[in-house]
């Protein structure tokens, strides 16, 4: 049973360019959670999405950055003309439902996407 | 929104003693409360939660405390290892059942053989 899946692990971008990173989520597990993660820095949550719906993207840039979870395939986070401050890693967690209330579920994390921008 | 601290941000241990690191959080609607151990170049792994409703969970050298009404919670780990050295993460969710978790800033523990 595979876990959370993100490819690429290392992308390097020019200023500029537009950076895809893509997260499988775990078998069974319809809830999907981007967070972005600076150099000795905290986990900072940008966006949670199930299929085909955003349900809270109060973390995620409102310029430049966008993030899709279709009905196949898997989640995509989006960054458009990337700049320097955009290099973190970005990690992609799923769960089978949501976080809170009395039955919340724990994430499952991927490896993460190291985003570097030269 | 919710708000997680953590204290300290580093702690240094010597291999066989214990290790306590401490969060608060800001949102009395928070009710779950998940710890992660992150090692370096990898994600967060889960290695303990709690729910409002428990005072205490222990898992092998691995315990958990909530109080609830300070909004306090802890995560001590006894007879260290140097294995167990890495980044630690408390983190809250709130009662709505679509939540996500806020993390607090880490705590890098280094245990010292």
């Amino acid at each position: 049973n595979a876990g959370v899946m993100q490819n690429p692990r290392h992308l390097v971008r020019r200023r500029g360019q537009e950076a895809r990173l893509r997260c499988s989520p775990m078998k069974g597990h319809s809830h999907v959670y981007w967070y972005r993660q600076l150099p000795e820095e905290g986990l900072k949550f940008m966006v949670y999405l199930q299929k085909e719906n955003i349900i809270d993207e109060s973390g995620m840039p409102k310029e430049r950055f966008s993030a899709e979870f279709p009905k196949e395939g898997p989640s995509i986070l989006r960054i458009q003309q990337v700049v320097r401050g955009d290099s973190a890693a970005y990690f992609c967690a799923s769960s089978p439902g949501g976080a809170g209330g009395a039955t919340g579920y724990g994430y499952t994390f991927g490896s993460g996407t190291r985003l570097t921008v030269v | 929104g919710e708000n997680v601290e953590q204290h300290p941000s580093t702690l240094s241990v010597q291999e066989g003693d214990s290790a306590v690191i401490k969060c608060t959080y800001s949102d009395s609607a928070s009710n779950y409360f998940p710890w992660y151990k992150q090692e370096l170049g990898k994600g967060p792994q889960l290695i303990i939660d709690i729910r409002s409703n428990v005072g205490e969970k222990k898992d092998q050298r691995i315990a958990v405390t909530l109080n609830k009404t300070a909004k306090h919670f802890s995560l001590h780990i006894t007879e260290t290892q140097p294995e167990d050295s890495a980044v630690y993460f408390c983190a809250a969710s709130k009662g709505a059942s679509y939540d996500k978790v806020i993390f607090g800033p880490g705590t890098s523990l280094s245990v010292i053989p």
